[in-house]
Order: structure tokens, then C-alpha cells, then sequence
């Protein structure tokens, strides 16, 4: 079974800085896709970014990018600009490229990051 | 607004009830997941629908069950509830079965007392 591993709890940043989220996940698939969501406190879950393994190279949103690296795997986030709207728990998510059909095909999600912006 | 709708948003029951959430996929999103959140457990995958069929397994407790009909709104029951399945439980829908991302709903926040 897969697993995602979030080693930060809690980060604070200064608005404006960057600061960069960190998870690993395990697997021994070869074809999966990485995302990370933001769930502010109106509890919505919301796709931030997604990167699919085949890709070596890194996936860009505006201010949001990642630094994948597959031998690693180590799949971080970093923000840059940071906001005050940018307060939430960050969740890393991992999901098989495999078709469904054989074991469970959803996300397996990561404990979570609570990002705190200094204003 | 990422155009899936639950209901109830919150809802407050005893032990040993039963209860059903609801959920209304994006329109034209043939694919319907259902998620746990609890500060024990965190985020669970719980199962997947599409297309009015059962396709995949998480970690959902024989207690439970779902289904989707054929307009393609889903339902998961709950039955005989403990206290430590007070919990957030999301939907999600996608539009394929083979999906790269999944829009989530607003959940409903289910406390057992």
C-alpha cells in the first residue's frame, strides 16, 4: 500500500516570503499522480497542483510550483508571495495511474501541513 | 464553488442510529468518491462509484455503504454509529473513471453523541 508522509505540522511564513511544503510518499508503482490541496477554514478541498510522474518536469500554478524528484520520492511545494489568503492546511496527495478495477483507486492523502501567514 | 453538492451540511445523531448523506456530482461527472476526515484517521479514501457501479474499496467499515443511482447522485449510509464515526465526510466527483483530478464537495460534518 501506498503511503504519503507530511513531516511539518505546522509552518509560519511572513506574508510575501516563500516557504516551501515537504512530503514524501512510498510506493513501488512506477506511474502515479502527485497533487496538493489546500483546505482552508471553510473546509472546501481545493486542487492547488497536480504532477504526473511520467514528467520530469515540474508543474507551475502562478505563485504555487513543485519540485518533484522520483528517485526520491519527494514531492514538495513551494510558495512563493505569499498571502494571507494562502492560511490552510495543505494536504499531499498520491493516487495510482493504474485503471481501476483492483484495489482502491482514490487518493491516499498525507496527515497534513497548517500553513500560518504572518501578516 | 466546484459545482458538487452535499447534504445535510452538519448533522447531530445518537449512537446505534443511522444516517445518509448525500451527495450531487459535478454535472456530466460520471465518477463519485467518498472520503472520511477524523483527527485520528485524517483524510480516508472510502469508495468509488461510477457510473452506477461499485469500482474500488478504501478503507470503509462493513457498517457503511453506498450507492449511485442513475442520475448519478450518490448516498452513504451509516448505520449503527459510534462515537468515533463523528467525522467530516467528503464527496468527490470526477468526470472519468481513470481520473487526474477530483472537485470535492463542501462535506457534512457528522457528530455522533
Amino acid at each position: 500500500a501506498q503511503t504519503v508522509t507530511q513531516s511539518q505540522p505546522e509552518m509560519s511564513v511572513q506574508e510575501a516570503e516563500t516557504v516551501t511544503l515537504s512530503c514524501t510518499y512510498d510506493t513501488s508503482e512506477s506511474d502515479y499522480y502527485l497533487f496538493w490541496y489546500k483546505q482552508p477554514p471553510s473546509r472546501q478541498m481545493i486542487l492547488v497542483i497536480r504532477q504526473e510522474a511520467y514528467k520530469q518536469q515540474n508543474a507551475t500554478e502562478n505563485r504555487f510550483s513543485v519540485n518533484f524528484q522520483k528517485a526520491a520520492k519527494s514531492f514538495s511545494l513551494k510558495i512563493s508571495d505569499s498571502q494571507l489568503g494562502d492560511a490552510a492546511m495543505y494536504f499531499c496527495a498520491y493516487r495510482s495511474a493504474l485503471a481501476s478495477g483492483g484495489g482502491a483507486d482514490g487518493l491516499t492523502f498525507g496527515k497534513g501541513t497548517h500553513l500560518i501567514i504572518q501578516p | 464553488d466546484s459545482g458538487v453538492t452535499q447534504t445535510p451540511k452538519h448533522l447531530i445523531t445518537a449512537t446505534g442510529q443511522r444516517v445518509t448523506l448525500r451527495c450531487s456530482p459535478r454535472s456530466g461527472d460520471l465518477s463519485v468518491y467518498w472520503y472520511q476526515q477524523s483527527l485520528d484517521q485524517g483524510l480516508q479514501f472510502l469508495i468509488q462509484y461510477y457510473n452506477g457501479e461499485e469500482r474500488a474499496k478504501g478503507n470503509i467499515l462493513e457498517r457503511f455503504s453506498a450507492q449511485q443511482f442513475p442520475d448519478l447522485h450518490s448516498e452513504l449510509n451509516l448505520s449503527s454509529l459510534e462515537l468515533g464515526d463523528s467525522a467530516l465526510y467528503f464527496c468527490a466527483s470526477s468526470p472519468r473513471d481513470s481520473y487526474t483530478e477530483a472537485f470535492f464537495g463542501q462535506g457534512t460534518r457528522l457528530t455522533v453523541v
